[in-house]
């Protein structure tokens, strides 16, 4: 069974220090891992994604995430937060050859204080 | 600039009604699905299409219908027999199952109770 499970359902930070939001994934073959942002009524946005190729991905906005296949892992960070960052993120797994279904954590809240 | 486009962005049912939401995506994507999110909650799958003239129920699919006879458009119906529809739905495309692509979404369709 595919699962995704983000570890904290609210992250608060002060403006300009690290981000880190984490996920777990269990998934029986290596799977592409996806992290998408929410703001308020709005849409998911993609921020990055991880298809087997370099393992530290590079997304937009500033934030990347390291998969980490020992730990099934694909936590999320920013060096520096900026109040513009205060919204929901959603960690989002597709395993290989299961057709089109994507797994969805519960997603983590961030909250920027100034 | 291709996207998707859904319709309307608020939307009010009566009692005993049937109310459609619209999506339509200029992607070229063979994927389309439909997903419900509550209030502090992650996404859950309603229902999912891989082709034109194909479907297939997600885990909430009662209460709701779709149709897939364009690759453009996948129309989700609403219907009496879901008791609580009040809501964010949100609509997204993806390339189906070539590459490990993620899914891009529409800006959500807000659906309330009068």
């Amino acid at each position: 069974a595919q699962s995704v499970t983000q570890l904290d359902s609210h992250v608060s930070v002060s403006e300009g220090t690290p981000v880190l939001l984490r996920c777990n994934y269990s998934s029986s073959y290596s799977p592409s891992l996806f992290w998408y942002v929410q703001h308020p009524n709005k849409g998911l946005q993609l921020l990055l994604k991880y298809t087997s190729a370099a393992t530290l991905v590079k997304g937009i906005n500033g934030f990347e995430a390291e998969f980490k296949k020992s730990e099934t892992s694909f936590h999320l960070t920013k060096p520096s937060a900026h109040m513009s960052d205060a919204a929901e993120y959603f960690c989002v797994v597709r395993p290989p050859n299961t057709g089109n279904q994507f797994y969805f954590g519960t997603g983590t809240s961030l909250t920027v204080i100034p | 600039d291709g996207g998707i486009t859904q319709s309307p962005k608020y939307l009010f049912r009566k009692e005993g009604q049937n109310v459609t939401l619209s999506c339509e995506q200029n992607l070229n994507h063979d994927a389309m699905y439909w997903y419900r999110q509550d209030p502090g909650q992650g996404l859950r799958l309603i229902y999912y299409s891989q082709i034109v003239n194909d479907f297939q129920k997600g885990d909430i699919a009662e209460g709701y219908s779709v149709s897939r006879e364009k690759k453009e458009s996948f129309p989700l119906t609403v219907t009496s027999a879901q008791k609580n529809p009040t809501a964010f739905y949100l609509c997204a495309s993806s390339m189906g199952q070539r590459g490990n692509q993620p899914q891009h979404f529409g800006d959500g369709t807000r659906l309330s109770i009068l």
